[in-house]
């Protein structure tokens, strides 16, 4: 039971363009949110979250939005930078307990 | 500040059996958390340890089992292993049990099982 989707195995963006990566979740009790980067070789990184009681987080360059009703949330890197191009793993749960992760999205920023 | 360090890095292991993974948390955290990460998938919780006792667990069988020391490292074990255990397995560090969503992960352990 995958409870937290990344339909897009990949994206690929221009430098200095908008990157938008998407995830989709089932279980309504979710109530905090994540996304992390993982470079090859590296363990994920925390990137930013977003807790159910917001819509919008921002930090720096990268804003999530999260839309409860259609269980939905993304993240916005604006502008790309070559240096973001890795894998982003959605996250999500409820109080707290075991987080689910998504397959992940691999962005390729070319310069 | 040292991080998240795993070992060993790789590992390659015959059906049938058993592997112990180590894991170090990073300096002042007490929470360690392991997942296992398939090829092209996310990590799948595979449970936490918190005061040297398994806190939650994910859908996991009991061949996986685990212990955390007094100095809140932690080891994960895998017993009569399977070719489909072949994964990178990942560690992660939090302070309390409550903090878990900032997790900080290690590099990971490459297991390959033939």
């Amino acid at each position: 039971d995958q409870q937290v989707k990344q339909n897009s195995p990949s994206l690929s963006v221009q430098e200095g363009r908008i990157s938008i990566l998407n995830c989709d979740y089932t279980n309504s009790m979710f109530d905090y949110f994540l996304w992390y980067k993982k470079y090859p070789a590296e363990g994920p990184t925390f990137l930013i979250s977003i807790s159910s009681i917001k819509d919008k987080n921002e930090d720096g360059r990268f804003t999530v939005f999260l839309n409860k009703s259609a269980k939905h949330l993304s993240l916005h890197i604006v502008p790309s930078q070559p240096g973001d191009s890795a894998v982003y793993f959605c996250a999500a749960s409820a109080n707290f307990n075991k987080f689910y992760f998504g397959s992940g999205t691999k962005l390729n920023v070319k310069p | 500040d040292a991080g998240v360090t795993q070992s060993p890095t790789h590992l390659i292991k015959t059906r049938g059996q058993q592997v112990t993974l180590r894991c170090s948390p990073k300096s002042g955290h007490d929470t360690v958390s392991w997942y296992q990460q398939a090829l092209g998938q996310g990590p799948q919780f595979i449970f936490q340890y918190y005061e040297e006792e398994e806190r939650q667990r994910g859908n996991f069988p009991d061949r996986f089992s685990g212990h955390q020391f007094p100095n809140y490292s932690s080891e994960l074990n895998v017993n009569a292993l399977l070719l489909g255990d072949s994964a990178l397995y990942l560690c992660a560090s939090s302070l309390g049990a409550s903090g878990t969503y900032e997790q900080y992960f290690g590099p990971g352990t490459r297991l390959t099982v033939t």
